[in-house]
């Protein structure tokens, strides 16, 4: 089945304990992007990528690092947490294509982490 | 800078009624745009996706409709039911940018 694997689903921390949400998905998408969801301001991208060593920011990509090691995996690494990055994070993927009619560019999600920090 | 605007925040109509929601997007310059479901504690689905040079894309009861030059798109679903009932969201990407903004969405409750 084609899907977007997120884990943890809930995570509690306390500030300043270093943590990391992983991503995986299985289309061989090339572009995978995060993004975190807070009432009141929608969703935000954080960081997305291209493709495997490819990464550039998003809109709020301040206290948040990623890598993309390999194509199928995009972790958000967090290095010290603080209580604002309580939100709920989501990762996506989509495909890429170079030329016209190569494929759809629909993105994916997964089904959230929904992170609290103390 | 793009912004992306839905309104009303929030619908509530009777089951069976066709129903249109509004996307608002402030730059025309965009690649393709989005309309997804998201349903309460879920991830996003991608319902349909429209690239800058259509007017339109359908998938069964849904069709989505998109005017770059005035900055608008609609998602229409005909005959709605119950399981229509979630939170709906437009994004869209920019020409020459990877990034997607989103609206805040636009909740939808069909009441049987």
């Amino acid at each position: 089945e084609a899907q977007v694997t997120q884990n943890p689903r809930y995570l509690i921390t306390v500030t300043g304990k270093k943590l990391t949400v992983t991503c995986s998905q299985n289309m061989n998408h090339e572009y995978m992007s995060w993004y975190r969801q807070d009432p009141g301001l929608g969703l935000r991208q954080i960081y997305y990528s291209m493709n495997v060593e490819v990464t550039d920011k998003g809109d709020v990509p301040e206290g948040y690092k990623v890598s993309r090691k390999e194509k199928r995996n995009f972790p958000l690494i967090l290095e010290s947490p603080s209580p604002n990055q309580t939100s709920l994070y989501f990762c996506a993927s989509s495909f890429y294509p170079t030329l016209p009619g190569q494929g759809s560019e629909k993105l994916f999600f997964g089904s959230g982490t929904q992170l609290s920090v103390l | 800078k793009q912004e992306v605007t839905q309104i009303p925040a929030a619908l509530s109509v009777p089951e069976g009624e066709n129903l249109v929601l509004n996307c608002s997007f402030t730059d025309s310059a965009i690649y393709n745009l989005q309309w997804f479901r998201q349903d309460p504690g879920k991830g996003l689905t991608s319902l349909l996706l429209i690239q800058s040079s259509q007017r339109e894309q359908t998938s069964g009861r849904l069709n989505a409709s998109l005017d770059k030059s005035s900055g608008r798109s609609t998602l229409y679903i005909a005959a709605s039911q119950p399981g229509d009932s979630a939170t709906y969201l437009c994004a869209v990407m920019n020409e020459g940018a990877q990034k997607l903004v989103f609206g805040q969405g636009t909740r939808l409750t069909i009441n049987p």
